[in-house]
């Protein structure tokens, strides 16, 4: 069965704070993406990843870093947390090719106070 | 960039019907997705579309036009656990040669008795 796992299921945090999100895929996909939900606006995304060490901006990259070590993991970094941060983060993962189609992780719901 | 449009919220009877459409603008496309998400869960895909017609599977039928940039989601034999968020994706290609999808905002569907 496929899976894809994140650190925390919820997580409060001070604004300023650096926050680390963590997300682990067992499918040996190349893709991995970052997105934050919040309602009304849908799933936005934040970063993705194709390859071990490679990265892309998505449409809202301001405030966020990714970091991509290994294959199956892709890290979300919260540099200085602010409120406006406050969000569900989504973590998905794919392959690169084909149909591609995403499975995603269960979701990390980040309070910054 | 890519724009996508689906209603916000639609209401449903148990055993009816209900067809939740999506439209699009995109420069480059290259498959449609459908995705299901209850509240408070993560999104789980249901149908892909990359050529024009309907796929069908089970009470779940999609359908695409690529021309009229069109897609829709036909659900069948409602049932009360149909009541969650469908999400339209569409993917196109991304800077550095992948294929990444962009979610539409979700269109909420309420069943009821």
């Amino acid at each position: 069965d496929v899976k894809v796992t994140q650190s925390s299921r919820y997580l409060v945090k001070r604004t300023g704070e650096k926050v680390f999100l963590e997300c682990v895929q067992d499918m040996d996909h190349e893709n991995m993406f970052w997105y934050r939900q919040d309602p009304g606006l849908g799933l936005r995304l934040i970063y993705f990843s194709y390859d071990v060490k490679m990265k892309e901006k998505g449409d809202i990259p301001e405030g966020y870093s990714v970091s991509r070590e290994k294959k199956e993991r892709f890290s979300l970094i919260l540099e200085s947390a602010s409120t406006n941060q406050t969000s569900m983060y989504l973590c998905a993962s794919s392959l690169r090719q084909g149909r591609n189609e995403q499975y995603f992780g269960p979701g990390t719901r980040l309070t910054v106070t | 960039g890519q724009n996508i449009d689906q209603p916000t919220e639609m209401t449903a009877t148990e055993g009816a019907i209900v067809q939740i459409n999506c439209t699009y603008q995109t420069s480059g496309f290259n498959g449609l997705f459908w995705y299901q998400q209850h509240a408070g869960e993560a999104p789980t895909f249901l149908s892909y579309n990359v050529l024009d017609g309907l796929e069908e599977k089970g009470r779940f039928s999609s359908f695409l036009s690529r021309s009229k940039g069109y897609s829709y989601l036909l659900l069948k034999e409602l049932q009360m656990k149909d009541s969650a968020s469908y999400l339209c994706a569409v993917r196109d290609r991304a800077s550095g040669g992948s294929y990444i999808p962009t979610f539409g905002r979700g269109t909420s569907l309420i069943v009821h008795p």
